[in-house]
């Protein structure tokens, strides 16, 4: 069972950049790493997803080492609206079904 | 609709009482996810779905819970002589998985049921 390590909660303030680092020490060679925000009272939202290297949307960058042993959130100048919790995940293959399991997720604070 | 449907968004019950909650997925998603969030908690796992089977039912808490999706769309998860620690936010989520060698899946959320049991 692929199982990942976030930081319980990060404090930024607005305009700042803010990296949120994901452990996943057994991630499997077919799985991939996803990104998803949520807001309270509100389901988790996709954000990015990645499998090596580096993928940037309009709403973050997502940076994966060559051993795929953790990966890096990256949101570029933050503001109150970003306040969340994120969750990274990694697929879990399991008789040949994907079962995706939420970690504890990172509380981002921004504040003004 | 456009996106994933949860009913009730809220659920007041007593404690003892059976509770059906409601997920209508994205039409054509063929993977359904149910997760339950405890106030300030992560996501727990609870059941997934691919077409109308469960091949994964080990997030279920006890055999209180039990969940069915019928013509690869709605899902229901029962949970039966309700307790006030099943007190929660239950999620739905779906997607269209995609098979192959490499593997990736974007889950869609509902907006939740919370329930409270009294």
């Amino acid at each position: 069972l692929a199982k990942t390590t976030q930081p319980i909660s990060m404090d930024s303030y607005e305009g700042q950049e803010v990296n949120i680092t994901c452990s996943h020490n057994n991630i499997a060679t077919n799985d991939y790493i996803t990104w998803y925000q949520q807001f309270p009272s509100q389901g988790p939202r996709f954000i990015i997803q990645g499998y090596k290297t580096k993928v940037t949307n309009e709403v973050a960058s997502l940076f994966i080492p060559a051993d795929r042993k953790s990966s890096t959130l990256s949101l570029p100048r933050v503001s109150l609206s970003d306040t969340a919790v994120y969750y990274c995940l990694v697929g879990d293959d399991n008789t040949g079904f994907q079962k995706l399991v939420f970690g504890t997720g990172t509380r981002l604070l921004v504040s003004p | 609709g456009a996106g994933v449907s949860q009913s009730p968004s809220n659920k007041v019950t007593e404690k003892g009482k059976d509770v059906e909650l409601r997920c209508d997925p994205i039409s054509g998603h063929t993977a359904l996810y149910w997760y339950r969030q405890r106030l300030g908690q992560g996501l727990e796992f609870l059941i997934y779905f691919q077409g109308n089977s469960a091949p994964d039912k080990s997030g279920l808490p006890s055999d209180r819970f039990s969940a069915e999706r019928t013509g690869e769309s709605v899902s229901t998860l029962t949970i039966q002589r309700t307790q006030q620690e099943d007190s929660a936010v239950y999620l739905c989520a779906s997607s269209s998985v995609r098979r192959g060698m490499t593997y990736s899946e974007k889950l869609f959320f509902g907006s939740g049921t919370q329930l409270s049991v009294l």
